[in-house]
């Protein structure tokens, strides 16, 4: 597709419960993000992967949350035991690796922890 | 502790005039910055960037001005219009750090 994309676009789950949130990323761009923007709250990055590389976990919260990249293509995002302050919207972003400008954000999914 | 600041969570102003949404940071290693704009339901896109070499650029009705010795930017949106609506961003990251730190947004509303 020409876009980021992302879904679901929504998930409500029950606390405890483990999700997975999937980003397709626009064809050719080797870069990979995932941001977070909790309520009231800017973006908190999370995960970013670059080709083969290693991907930078640094901004992952807790073991709680892992993320992949399969193919140098899709990633999925996978949160277990999830806790109310999951909630927030997720956002993946894609980029070509030399680039000197901004991302292209998907429109995010918005998960709920009820 | 937050390393880029958006003081004001809300501009208002009319239409046809200027916008003036400012951005400070804290990181003297920061050296790009880029605005993205964001509406509801929707992902940032993109807005405008500068590099710390420079300390302006123009794309259109879009001008962002940086000040390094300040640790200041902002982002000119002239003449306003009621599209530009939006919550806007500022991020930055230091040299091949592809990491954004971003502030917490600006809403802009452009009234007719």
């Amino acid at each position: 597709g020409a876009g980021v994309s992302q879904s679901p676009s929504n998930k409500v789950t029950e606390k405890g419960k483990d999700v997975e949130l999937r980003c397709d990323p626009i064809s050719g761009h080797t870069a990979l993000y995932w941001y977070r923007q909790s309520l009231g709250q800017g973006l908190e990055f999370l995960i970013y992967f670059q080709g083969n590389s290693a991907p930078d976990k640094s901004g992952l919260p807790s073991d709680r949350f892992s993320a992949e990249r399969t193919g140098g293509s899709v990633s999925t995002l996978t949160i277990q035991r999830t806790q109310q302050e999951d909630s927030a919207v997720y956002l993946c972003a894609s980029s070509l690796a030399t680039t000197a400008y901004g991302y292209t954000f998907g429109s995010g999914t918005r998960l709920t922890v009820v | 502790d937050q390393q880029v600041k958006q003081n004001s969570p809300s501009l208002s102003v009319q239409e046809g005039r200027i916008s003036i949404l400012n951005c400070d940071y804290t990181n003297s290693m920061f050296d790009y910055f880029l605005w993205y704009k964001k509406y509801p339901a929707e992902g940032p896109t993109f807005l405008i960037s500068i590099s710390s070499i420079k300390d302006k650029n123009e794309d259109g009705r879009f001008t962002v001005f940086l000040n390094k010795s300040a640790k200041h930017l902002s982002l000119h949106i002239v003449p306003s219009q009621p599209g530009d609506s939006a919550v806007y961003f500022c991020a930055a990251r230091a040299g091949n750090n592809r990491k954004l730190i971003w502030g917490l947004g600006t809403s802009l509303a452009v009234n007719p």
